[in-house]
């Protein structure tokens, strides 16, 4: 069974503040890892993916992979009202399927 | 506009009466795929397709069916709906994977 945990409960961050979030996968020959942004009520949309270990930047998201210790992570700089959304890690493990996890949610206070 | 769209939006039904949720995408993607989304499960795949006539099964397929005739389509069928099938459904869709998947507006069904 791939397996894609995100055990956190809800995240509040003050504005302008730095939102981590953090997601563990089973599967060691898991390839590549997403982070999807869904708003309340509206449907998922790609972030960012990482498949080399490291970081990886795009504006104020960074995605971090340890394949060593099977996490991936999400930093969200300078926080906005607008970061305020559930966040989807899934990981992808061939056969052109998707594992996702069930989501954090992050809420940003102005 | 680049977009997947989704018909209906919204769907109550009883159970055991056949139903059809239309996907269609405008992108010219090879893959097109089902997700439902329960709360505490997370986004589950049902089907998935790699291109024309090309189906395969997801994690969760039991009591759905798909078909790809055309490229641009990928109806989801519940040929005998169950109230464990009430469920919100997104349709995606992909260039050649599920990498950079565009997801539908989603589609409530209620089976009652």
């Amino acid at each position: 069974q791939k397996e894609v945990e995100q055990n956190s409960g809800p995240l509040s961050v003050p504005e302008g503040a730095i939102a981590s979030l953090n997601c563990t996968y089973s599967d060691r020959g898991s390839q590549s890892f997403f982070w999807y942004r869904q708003y309340s009520g509206k449907s998922p949309e790609l972030i960012m993916f990482i498949y080399s270990n490291g970081d990886k930047e795009d504006g104020r998201f960074t995605a971090q992979l340890n394949k060593a210790s099977q996490y991936v992570s999400l930093l969200i700089r300078d926080s906005q009202p607008s970061d305020s959304a559930t966040y989807l890690c899934a990981a992808y493990y061939g056969n052109n399927r998707l594992a996702f996890g069930k989501g954090n949610q992050v809420v940003v206070i102005p | 506009e680049a977009q997947v769209t989704q018909n209906p939006r919204y769907l109550i039904t009883v159970t055991g009466k056949k139903l059809t949720v239309t996907c269609s995408q405008n992108m010219n993607h090879e893959y097109m795929s089902w997700y439902r989304q329960d709360p505490g499960l997370g986004l589950r795949q049902i089907y998935y397709s790699m291109n024309v006539e090309v189906t395969d099964k997801g994690d969760v397929p039991e009591g759905y069916k798909v078909s790809r005739k055309e490229k641009r389509n990928f109806p989801l069928i519940l040929e005998s709906p169950s109230p464990n099938q009430t469920s919100l459904y997104f349709c995606a869709s992909g260039r050649a994977s599920p990498y950079e998947q565009y997801f539908g507006p989603g589609t409530r069904l209620t089976v009652t």
